[in-house]
């Protein structure tokens, strides 16, 4: 199956700044990657679809301008959380979808706002 | 997406066989099944899925029942390493927006 990495793998940061999370397929050239967000004890919930060259698709609910995504290419979709808040700290896990319809996750990257 | 129903949470013991059950009594006859677990603290694994035919791979194998009702996923020799939380889930071949529920907290006992 496909290899996917997520760096960096956890974030501290402050309150209003900025956190840039990157999602590399190393193996596989995905025009689509997806982003999902995971709170203790709760399961994964798809944010948003990435797509290569384009606008990302958002689930109802996220907020576009707060969560950017930049899929610039094949094999690097970008998550960047913009002036983030405590409630804002989260697990948050990107996909490439294989071949036969099956997700290859990384390794996820885990946010913590003070 | 079909829903599915999963035990909560079960325990097995380390190198036995670990059968875990889902039922999927809506499942329509273009969705798949697909098995993913999820380590704690680390990203979901992929583990397996079929449509009709029961399948086996390095991991483990799938066993659909002929009705597609339901299906069960088999650890052969459950080690402590696979210890995690199981989710099932139908759906259509290609759908990426897959929800994954709960899932079945699995605790390899030694």
């Amino acid at each position: 199956g496909a290899v996917v990495s997520q760096h960096p793998s956890w974030v501290i940061c402050k309150s209003g700044t900025s956190v840039k999370i990157e999602c590399r397929s190393l193996d596989f050239q995905a025009t689509t990657m997806f982003w999902y967000r995971q709170f203790p004890k709760q399961s994964l919930m798809l944010m948003a679809t990435s797509n290569e060259g384009s606008k990302a698709t958002y689930e109802q609910g996220v907020e576009k301008d707060k969560f950017l995504i930049n899929h610039a290419s094949l094999t690097l979709s970008t998550l960047t959380v913009t002036s983030a808040h405590p409630e804002d700290s989260s697990f948050y896990i990107c996909s490439v979808q294989g071949n036969t319809g099956e997700l290859f996750f990384g390794e996820g990257s885990r946010l913590t706002v003070l | 997406d079909a829903k599915t129903t999963q035990p909560p949470s079960m325990d097995c013991a380390e190198g036995r066989a670990a059968n875990l059950p889902c039922n999927h009594s809506t499942i329509s006859g273009n969705e798949y099944v697909y098995w993913y677990r999820q380590i704690h603290s680390q990203g979901p694994q992929y583990i397996i899925h079929g449509l009709k035919n029961n399948e086996t791979n390095e991991m483990a194998s799938l066993i659909i029942t002929e009705d597609r009702k339901s299906s069960t996923l088999i650890l052969p020799h459950a080690t402590l390493r696979d210890t995690a939380v199981y989710y099932c889930i139908a759906g259509d071949y290609g759908n990426n927006r897959l929800a994954f529920g709960k899932g079945n907290q699995v605790v390899v006992i030694p």
